[in-house]
This record gives structure tokens, C-alpha cells and sequence, in this order.
């Protein structure tokens, strides 16, 4: 089965503060793509990162980090230092190689950063 | 360079109604890929077409919803009758033929999204 899960449906924090989101997935594939996304509430989707599955190094970008550990079928997505501007619904998503290619999207986390 | 092109952006239907949604590709993109976004909830998929062709429709609902994508113009979703559930927001994506060089398939790439609103 392909899947993926953002057990956190919604995350409150004050700005500046450190906040993490989870992803865990499920795939039998052994290459794959993840995804990171962002949706304002103007309702696009804003891409963030994309990881290949055999790339397990950390990438930072200014304030967004990402951890992916694939002993652990995760791929998490920090925020430093975080801002109102981040409030949003952050969706996480995997590409397997088998099939038709098709993005599987977690449930979204909807981040609240309060002033 | 243009993006993945969805219009209208936003409609607004009666029930009974029917809605027509439009998706123009990137450049050389040939496959297209349609996702639903219901209120409050992630984005699922619906179908998978190629220029004349459905490829994967698993996740479209049998009765009412039907796609294409012809060889010339855009990819249509068609709702026929709508009904209040089907008020969502309807996502695009658009990719190059997929490649198994590497292993590694094409990346989609997201238009802005459709919202319907059956009233």
C-alpha cells in the first residue's frame, strides 16, 4: 500500500518559535520521490522541496529544514524561527516509480503562527 | 513560461447543473493528471490521462464525473448534475513523459486550482 500521514492536524505556535511537522509514508517501492508543499489560504499550492529516496542527506533552505530518515519512513519538516507569513496547510506527498506516477498527499497540517 | 493553466478559477453552479473545468498543460507536457480537494482535507486523486487516452481513472467517482484530454486544447472535467458534495477545489497537474531513466519518474507540476461551489 502507498500512503502517507501527517498525524498532526493542527499545530498553534507564537512567532519566532521552532515548529516541527511530521510525515510518515508507506511505499514498497525502493525508488521514490517526496514532497513537501505549501497552501496559503489563497488556496495554491505553494512547492517546497522535492527528495528522492536515495538522498538521505538534510537539506536547509533559510529557515525550512527537512530530516528525511528512511529507517524510519519519515520526512519531517522544521520551520526556524517561525512567522504569521507561515501559517498555512503544509501537505506532504510521495511519487512512487511504480504505477502511473501519481503524487500521494498526506491530510495537511494547518499551521498557526500567532503574533 | 507559462504554467499549468486551470480556468475558471472559480464557479459557481446550481444543483442539476453541469460544470466544465479546463486544464491547459506546461509546454510538452503530455500527461495530465486531475486531484480533488474537499473542503478541510487533502488532495485525492481522481484520474490520469495522456493526449486521447484515460489511463488511470481509479480514484474518479463512476457516475457523473468523466475527463478528457483530446489532441488539441485543453483537458476537460466534466461534472454533470451537480450536487452540494461536489463543491471542492480541483487541482491540475501536468508532467513530460515519465522517464525510467534512473528509475526516477517526471515531476507534475500544479495549476492554481478550480473551486466549485454548488449551491
Amino acid at each position: 500500500a502507498q500512503k502517507v500521514t501527517q498525524a498532526q492536524t493542527e499545530i498553534s505556535v507564537v512567532e519566532k518559535e521552532d515548529v516541527t511537522l511530521d510525515c510518515v509514508y508507506e511505499t514498497r517501492d525502493t525508488t521514490y520521490y517526496l514532497f513537501w508543499y505549501k497552501q496559503p489560504p489563497s488556496g495554491e499550492l505553494v512547492f517546497l522541496i522535492r527528495r528522492n529516496s536515495f538522498d538521505e542527506q538534510n537539506e536547509i533552505s533559510g529557515r525550512y529544514s527537512w530530516n528525511f530518515q528512511k529507517s524510519t519512513s519519515s520526512f519531517n519538516f522544521t520551520i526556524t524561527a517561525s512567522q504569521v507569513v507561515d501559517s498555512a496547510v503544509y501537505f506532504c506527498a510521495l511519487q512512487p516509480t511504480s504505477g502511473t506516477y501519481k503524487y500521494i498527499f498526506g491530510t495537511g497540517t494547518r499551521l498557526k503562527v500567532l503574533a | 513560461n507559462a504554467g499549468v493553466m486551470q480556468n475558471p478559477r472559480h464557479l459557481v453552479r446550481r444543483r442539476g447543473q453541469e460544470a466544465r473545468l479546463r486544464c491547459s498543460p506546461m509546454k510538452g507536457h503530455s500527461h495530465v493528471y486531475w486531484y480533488r480537494q474537499l473542503p478541510e482535507e487533502g488532495l485525492k486523486f481522481m484520474v490520469y490521462l495522456q493526449k486521447e487516452n484515460i489511463i488511470d481513472e481509479s480514484g474518479m467517482p463512476k457516475e457523473r464525473f468523466s475527463a478528457e484530454f483530446p489532441k488539441e486544447g485543453p483537458s476537460i472535467l466534466r461534472i454533470q448534475q451537480v450536487v452540494r458534495g461536489d463543491s471542492a477545489a480541483y487541482f491540475c497537474a501536468s508532467s513530460l513523459v515519465p522517464t525510467r531513466t534512473g528509475g526516477f519518474p517526471g515531476e507534475l507540476f500544479f495549476g492554481e486550482g478550480s473551486r466549485l461551489t454548488v449551491l
